[in-house]
């Protein structure tokens, strides 16, 4: 079974602190995704990565940046947290681009 | 602009009666259409994937197909823990970012 894990279920921050969100997967995958999840705008993606070291933007990638030094891992940085950064985060995985993603369970976060 | 329609908004069944629900979508070309089950405070679920126009796929009470230009997810005698909301995603030709409609919100009463 493909694994993805998130490094916290919730997370409480305030306005203007660095926040990172952390990613794994176990199944060797190429591909990782960071996702928000908002009422009312479904998923939206923030960044992908196609490769260690590699990164594209997403639909909504401002005020956000990633990092991927190992297969394995995919972090999402907030430099500068926000209150519109108030969300849900999802990670996902997949194999190949054009394959199934497998998502995490999630962060809730909340910007004070 | 490729877009993903999902509809009902939500839907509300009593256990044992069964409904379909729809995923619309209209892309430059399909790569793939995947559904997934959320369920509150978690992440979405793995359930299908669909490649072609005329296939279809079943895992116990559910069953997806796939037209030209929609899905759908049959529920077949519906139980409360089948209670989630369904999302809809498609794969396109040329990207590698899945578009995902908003969702229907599914409850089955006892």
């Amino acid at each position: 079974d493909v694994k993805v894990t998130q490094s916290s279920r919730y997370l409480v921050k305030r306005t203007g602190e660095k926040v990172f969100l952390e990613c794994v997967q176990d199944m060797d995958h190429e591909n990782m995704f960071w996702y928000r999840q908002d009422p009312g705008l479904g998923l939206r993606l923030i960044y992908f990565s196609y490769d260690v070291k590699m990164k594209e933007k997403g639909d909504i990638p401002e005020g956000y940046s990633v990092s991927r030094e190992k297969k394995e891992r995919f972090s999402l940085i907030l430099e500068s947290a926000s209150t519109n950064q108030t969300s849900m985060y999802l990670c996902a995985s997949s194999l190949q681009a054009t394959e199934t993603q497998y998502f995490g369970p999630g962060t809730r976060l909340l910007v004070l | 602009e490729d877009q993903v329609t999902q509809s009902p908004e939500a839907l509300r069944l009593q256990e044992g009666e069964s409904s379909s629900l729809n995923c619309s979508y209209t892309v430059s070309g399909l790569r793939g259409l995947f559904w997934y089950r959320q369920d509150p405070g978690k992440g979405p679920e793995f359930l299908f994937t669909l490649y072609s126009a005329g296939e279809e796929k079943e895992k116990e009470r559910l069953k997806a197909t796939l037209t030209k230009k929609e899905s759908f997810l049959h529920i077949t005698a519906p139980k409360p823990e089948d209670s989630a909301t369904y999302l809809c995603a498609v794969l396109t030709q040329g990207a590698q970012k899945l578009v995902f409609g908003q969702g229907t919100r599914l409850t089955i009463n006892p």
